[in-house]
Formats: structure tokens, sequence, C-alpha cells
């Protein structure tokens, strides 16, 4: 099956930019997602890209996709200290259904 | 009430009782997900019903029994637990579909702690 794999841990400066990385096993992915988590609430999804794209641009959050290297980044620029949360990566295979399969999710701590 | 919601929020239970967790969605969706949380591994999908039919079932223990009285309610049914069933058990729910983009909607899920 599927594997997603991301670290764990990420700590910025507030002002920076934060670089989430995330892998995955299955090239025959269709949509990969962002999924934000604050502190004591679910997840909820940041932002989207398709698999025939690139990149994807929305305000502050840069999505690279790299498709060879099954490679999937998430910037965000100009971090706040609103933004400390978990950051979770999930893919959605073809022929998976409405299946997701999600990473660790990665910790990033704003410093001030 | 609106967006999904789970409860209890919180559950401490020994390894012998039967508890149940709830969760309901007010957003008009078909497909509903049980997924556990735990520190340092990936979230794992436990069950999946789509249009009241369970569609998946990821190897999951027989001491987690769900149940899907309607589209709207979703149960997880807990029984003669271990303390590794420890976690943060998070319900979802999105449109049914087949496969094309799938945002899930979660609830702020139940903290369990099995003792």
């Amino acid at each position: 099956g599927e594997d997603v794999e991301q670290s764990l841990f990420l700590s910025v400066r507030e002002g920076d930019s934060s670089v989430i990385n995330c892998t995955y096993t299955d090239s025959s992915s269709t949509y990969l997602y962002w999924y934000k988590q604050e502190p004591g609430a679910g997840l909820q999804l940041l932002t989207y890209i398709f698999s025939n794209m690139d990149m994807k641009q929305d305000q502050r959050l840069t999505v690279l996709l790299n498709k060879k290297d099954k490679h999937l980044s998430l910037r965000i620029a100009d971090t706040q200290t609103g933004d400390s949360a978990i950051y979770f990566c999930a893919v959605q295979a073809t022929g998976g259904g409405n299946k997701l399969t999600f990473g660790t999710g990665t910790q990033l701590k704003v410093e001030l | 009430e609106t967006g999904v919601t789970q409860t209890p929020r919180h559950l401490v239970m020994g390894m012998t009782n039967k508890k149940s967790l709830k969760c309901e969605q007010h957003l008009g969706h078909n497909a509903m997900y049980w997924y556990k949380q735990s520190a340092k591994k990936p979230l794992e999908l436990m069950f999946v019903y789509s249009l009241e039919e369970r569609v998946e079932n990821n190897s999951v223990p027989s001491r987690f029994s769900p149940e899907c009285p309607n589209s709207s309610h979703l149960f997880l049914h807990l029984h003669t637990l271990q303390p590794e069933d420890s976690a943060l058990y998070l319900c979802a729910s999105s449109p049914a579909g087949t496969g094309g983009f799938n945002e899930q909607f979660f609830g702020p899920g139940t903290r369990l702690t099995v003792l």
C-alpha cells in the first residue's frame, strides 16, 4: 500500500519561511493534500494540489509537487506564531476511492 | 451544531469496560471515517462507511466495532481494550465520491486512555 513520510518536527523563527516536506510511494496519486491540526482540534484542509500541477500558490502558502521524486512540499511565507500546529500530508491514489493515506504529521513550532 | 461533533471528548476506561464513541455530522455527507492518531505514527484509517455501508476495514482488531445507523451518525464500540489502544480517535466525513477531490471534515476527536 501507499506510504507517506514526513519529518516529525520543524522549528522556525517568526517572520521566516517554513518548508514542510513529504514523500510518498504511489506514483498513481491523484490529489495531494495538506491538513492543519491546531491543539485540541481535528484536522482542517489547508490546501491541495492535483497531480497534473507542479505548483500551487495561495496567499502565504506555496505547494510544490515533484512527481518524478514523489515529493511534496508546503512553504509558509512570513511564518507567524498562529501557524504553530501539526501539518499532515495526505495522498489519494487512483482506484482508492475516497481513501486518503496520511503521514505522521510535522509539528511546526514558531519561535519569537 | 455545525460540522462534525464527537462525544465524549475524553474517556478513561479499564481493560474490561465497554464504552462507545459517538460521531455526528451536520454537513449532509454520505461517507464517514474513523481514524486513530498516535504520537509519531501516521494517521491510521480504521473504517470507512459510504451510504451507511462499510467499505473499508483496515485489519482493525475485533475489540473495535463500528456502527453506522444512518448517514449522519457513526459509532465506535469498544470492549476489552489494551493500553496500546490509548490514542486520539478522530471521526471525519466527506461527500460520497468515486475518486475525485475528497475533502474530509474532521471532528475534534476523543482522547482515549486505557488503564
